[in-house]
């Protein structure tokens, strides 16, 4: 079972819709949460980052924690054809000087015009 | 404020030949990481410093890699007799002090190996 698991996807949505993107995770002791987007051929760029249960909202994107079930989504309000990209879900879980994070595989999405 | 760089951005190369990656963090941050990523698949982790000390090691990093930070500022990472398996994009990624560790990406150095 990989630790970090996401859809692959592709995912499409109309101009306008709200995305929804979906991350489980394996560890329990896991404490810090990241969401990355990257387009095509580019390196992943920091969108959210959330440690607390709950919603933590920044402009059009919303990161939601459940860490009873182990879960993370990002939500995207009024998709935009420039958020079609991969967007990748990142887990840190400390393990003494560890400070990697364990990315899942990615989601693409797709905004239709 | 500039972000994390990374040198070269593009290196193809023949197998069995050595290269070296340099990646030059954010100034005042004194973590710094490297990642490989193949097409499809979230970045790996291989390697992490904080200062000058390498930390932490991933098993994906064979033998023939090396990485070093001999200042605590820049990083190189060598990759030695390369393998065509070695083809992949090499993220540099680093982080300041406290305990937020949000990792910031530099552009990647993308490697083919011949």
């Amino acid at each position: 079972q990989k630790e970090v698991e996401q859809n692959s996807g592709p995912l499409s949505v109309p101009e306008g819709a709200i995305a929804s993107l979906n991350c489980t995770y394996s560890d329990r002791g896991s404490q810090s949460f990241f969401w990355y987007r990257q387009y095509s051929g580019k390196s992943p760029e920091l969108i959210m980052f959330i440690y607390s249960n709950g919603d933590k909202e920044d402009g059009r994107f919303t990161a939601q924690l459940n860490k009873a079930s182990q879960y993370v989504s990002l939500l995207i309000r009024d998709s935009q054809p420039s958020d079609s990209a991969t967007y990748l879900c990142a887990v840190m879980t400390p393990s003494g000087s560890a400070r990697q994070l364990t990315f899942g595989s990615g989601t693409q999405l797709t905004v239709l015009p | 404020d500039t972000g994390v760089s990374q040198d070269p951005r593009h290196k193809i190369t023949k197998r069995g030949q050595n290269v070296t990656f340099r990646c030059d963090p954010i100034s005042e941050h004194n973590r710094l990481y490297w990642y490989r990523q193949t097409l499809g698949q979230g970045p790996e982790f291989l390697t992490y410093f904080q200062n000058e000390a390498q930390l932490e090691k991933s098993r994906l990093l064979s033998d023939r890699f090396s990485a070093e930070r001999p200042k605590g500022s820049f990083s190189t990472l060598e990759i030695q007799r390369t393998e065509q398996g070695d083809s992949a994009m090499y993220l540099c990624a680093s982080s300041g002090r406290g305990s937020t560790d949000t990792q910031y990406f530099g552009p990647g150095t993308r490697l083919t190996v011949l």
